[in-house]
């Protein structure tokens, strides 16, 4: 199983301000995720972070709110951007291990925007 | 479009006992995974079991396993001798070919002393 470290793990900040959330994997790993879960909810697909390649957004999220890097195989950010109080959430990163056929998730960053 | 369906927002169970957790699914793809996954008030996302759905053979983890239908698309866990430690937010999920994940809206389960 891959160990993937998140952070921060929680944060409460302003409205209008950006937070930018880290996401570090212990081994090389193809495939990253970004996935929100606002609060009492499920989990939603944010976008797919790909390594020297644009980011690929879900329905209803867009670059400019939520920008994604990935300069390598273990590392990705994602920042939440110009953030309003409907931004709070937890918001997770997830990669696929080695065989493609598991998806661990990080311990995930519960922001909160006042 | 891939769909997940958790019909029991909430369940709770007594310590020691048996309980099952419902899960339906919709998908066109053949070839695809399902999850059950455990997230504790410490929000950790932790994988319980996942079944291939090329695999007739139900999957087990220890106390952990499932009932897979794949003609009727259901996939329910079942959790043997309850601990307290298995109350959590329970989420089943769908993986296909896209590689994305598509998730239930979970099961809250409380394990009752």
């Amino acid at each position: 199983s891959a160990v993937i470290s998140q952070k921060p793990s929680r944060d409460i900040c302003q409205r209008g301000t950006s937070l930018t959330i880290q996401c570090q994997v212990d081994s090389q790993v193809t495939m990253m995720f970004w996935y929100r879960q606002q609060p009492g909810q499920s989990l939603t697909l944010i976008a797919t972070a790909n390594q020297g390649s644009e980011a690929t957004y879900e329905s209803g999220f867009v670059i400019d709110k939520f920008p994604i890097s990935r300069p390598n195989l273990t590392f990705s950010t994602l920042t939440v951007s110009n953030m309003s109080p409907e931004d709070s959430s937890i918001y997770l990163c997830s990669v696929a291990g080695t065989t493609n056929e598991k998806l661990f998730f990080g311990s995930g960053t519960q922001l909160s925007v006042l | 479009a891939q769909t997940v369906t958790q019909s029991q927002p909430e369940m709770s169970v007594q310590e020691a006992e048996t309980v099952t957790l419902s899960c339906t699914y919709d998908t066109s793809e053949s070839n695809y995974y399902l999850f059950w996954y455990k997230q504790p008030p410490s929000r950790q996302m932790i994988l319980v079991i996942r079944q291939e759905a090329y695999k007739q053979q139900n999957a087990t983890e220890n106390r952990f396993s499932v009932n897979f239908q794949k003609a009727a698309k259901s996939f329910s866990l079942k959790i043997s001798d309850s601990q307290l430690g298995d109350t959590a937010m329970y989420f089943c999920a769908l993986w296909g070919s896209n590689y994305k994940l598509t998730f239930g809206k979970g099961t809250l389960l409380t394990v009752n002393p």
